[in-house]
């Protein structure tokens, strides 16, 4: 069974600290993980994506790794802001014969504050 | 804006009653996933269509059902409604196979009274 896991489920931080969000995986057979960011009440935007090949992916203070040995990805954000505060969602996809299949994992609610 | 459009952006109704939520794909994608995410809770996947065809079948209830018609627009309908369906319902789009990304649209949030 194809399954998405986060940690942790929720963090706090001040503002203009660093934090790492961990995602594991156990989807097959793998095509992509992508780490969106879902503000409250808001559909989830795109952060980046990484391919099997891909180690590690930037994106502003954004930066995504990928572990495909270990089925393993996290992003870690520096020098936090407010407008961070969001929940991160992991979403893995396989491939699949007529379209992707996609796995969400729950997401980790970050809030950042003064 | 992601390019994927849902409609209605809020509704209320009330407990026993039928709605129907629609979502317009991005121009050219033929996948439509369709989620709900209840309050503080994770997107739980319901079910996707590609290109008109039933692709998964994610926790859907017996009483939500969909469909995908010949110009990609999707349709989510829930009948029966009960207190607990009251959630924000997703709909994202990608592209066929080997697409690589999915796109949100803002939601529907559906509230039963």
């Amino acid at each position: 069974k194809n399954q998405v896991e986060q940690s942790p489920q929720s963090l706090i931080i001040l503002e203009g600290k660093n934090c790492t969000l961990q995602c594991n995986y156990t989807v097959s057979p793998f095509s992509n993980l992508r780490w969106y960011k879902q503000d409250t009440g808001r559909g989830p935007v795109s952060l980046t994506i990484m391919t099997f090949s891909e180690n590690t992916k930037s994106n502003g203070r954004y930066t995504a790794t990928l572990d495909a040995d270990t089925k393993q990805s996290s992003l870690h954000i520096t020098a936090s802001q407010l407008s961070d505060s969001a929940s991160y969602i992991c979403v893995v996809s396989a491939s699949a014969g007529g379209g992707n299949k996609l796995t969400f994992g729950t997401g980790t609610q970050l809030k950042v504050e003064l | 804006d992601s390019g994927v459009t849902q409609t209605p952006k809020h509704l209320i109704t009330a407990t026993g009653q039928r709605v129907t939520l629609r979502c317009s794909p991005r121009s050219g994608d033929l996948s439509v996933y369709w989620y709900q995410q209840s309050l503080d809770q994770g997107l739980q996947f319901l079910i996707h269509y590609y290109n008109g065809e039933e692709r998964a079948k994610g926790n859907i209830l017996e009483r939500f059902s969909a469909q995908q018609f010949p110009d990609l627009h999707s349709e989510l309908n829930l009948s029966s409604l009960e207190l607990g369906d009251s959630a924000l319902y997703f709909c994202a789009s990608s592209g066929g196979q080997g697409w690589t990304e999915a796109f949100f649209g803002q939601g529907t949030r559906l509230t039963v009274v």
